[in-house]
């Protein structure tokens, strides 16, 4: 089973800052990695696939980079309805798709 | 565009079994893959197993198997999660999700069942 590793645990930032989540893989999933986005008693929504592909809808203020082990997430100029949960999940390795621990990006 | 309404929110007791449905509409196709995935409170996301309709076969996560039961009912574009032996630690939300066409990541999720597992 592939163990995905986020951090930090929880960001705190303020409106307009640029924030950088990281997510790590126990081994290699290539490109095939996905964030999503979580808010409070919502579902998760697609954000980015192939580790840098946006979503359909998705802002351009959402960035996605890495390959192999190793993942990032940016989001370049915070805005309000982006503080949430954030999850990497890998579809390299299966059974099981695994999924992060989880990021928050929680208002300072 | 496909949309996903599951059944409603479920209290059963330890030792019981509990079936969540996912009704797809829109832009169906059974050869999709839709995925059960748990969110115990507070706690991140769990991936239990998966299903094509068109094929019925499914695959379950390892901790599940035994437990978990995932069909579909091709006629009404309905997947079903039958778990059963329930634990007060499988109180969760429970999502399904499609998987894209081509790879096994999740472009649409269901609005979540909570489930309560309480004596």
């Amino acid at each position: 089973e592939i163990v995905m590793t986020q951090s930090p645990a929880t960001l705190s930032m303020s409106p307009g800052e640029r924030a950088t989540l990281s997510c790590r893989a126990s081994q290699s999933v290539g490109s095939n990695l996905a964030w999503y986005q979580q808010k409070p008693g919502q579902s998760p929504r697609l954000l980015i696939y192939g580790a840098s592909t946006r979503a359909t809808g998705v802002p351009v203020r959402f960035s996605g980079s890495g390959s192999g082990t190793e993942f990032t997430l940016v989001i370049s100029s915070l805005q309000s309805e982006d503080f949430a949960i954030y999850y990497c999940q890998q579809y390299n390795h299966w059974p099981p798709l695994t999924f992060g621990g989880g990021t928050k990006v929680e208002i300072k | 565009q496909v949309q996903l309404e599951q059944s409603g929110a479920a209290v059963r007791k330890p030792g019981s079994s509990v079936r969540v449905s996912c009704t797809a509409s829109g832009r169906t196709d059974n050869r999709y893959g839709f995925n059960w995935v748990r969110q115990a409170p507070g706690q991140g996301l769990e991936w239990m197993g998966r299903v094509i309709p068109m094929f019925k076969k499914p695959i379950y996560g390892r901790e599940f198997q035994g437990r978990l039961t995932i069909t579909a009912d091709e006629s009404s574009n309905t997947v079903y999660m039958d778990l059963n032996s329930l634990r007060s630690d499988d109180t969760a939300v429970y999502f399904c999700a499609k998987e894209d066409w081509t790879f096994r990541f999740f472009d649409t999720w269901g609005p979540g069942t909570p489930v309560t597992v309480s004596s």
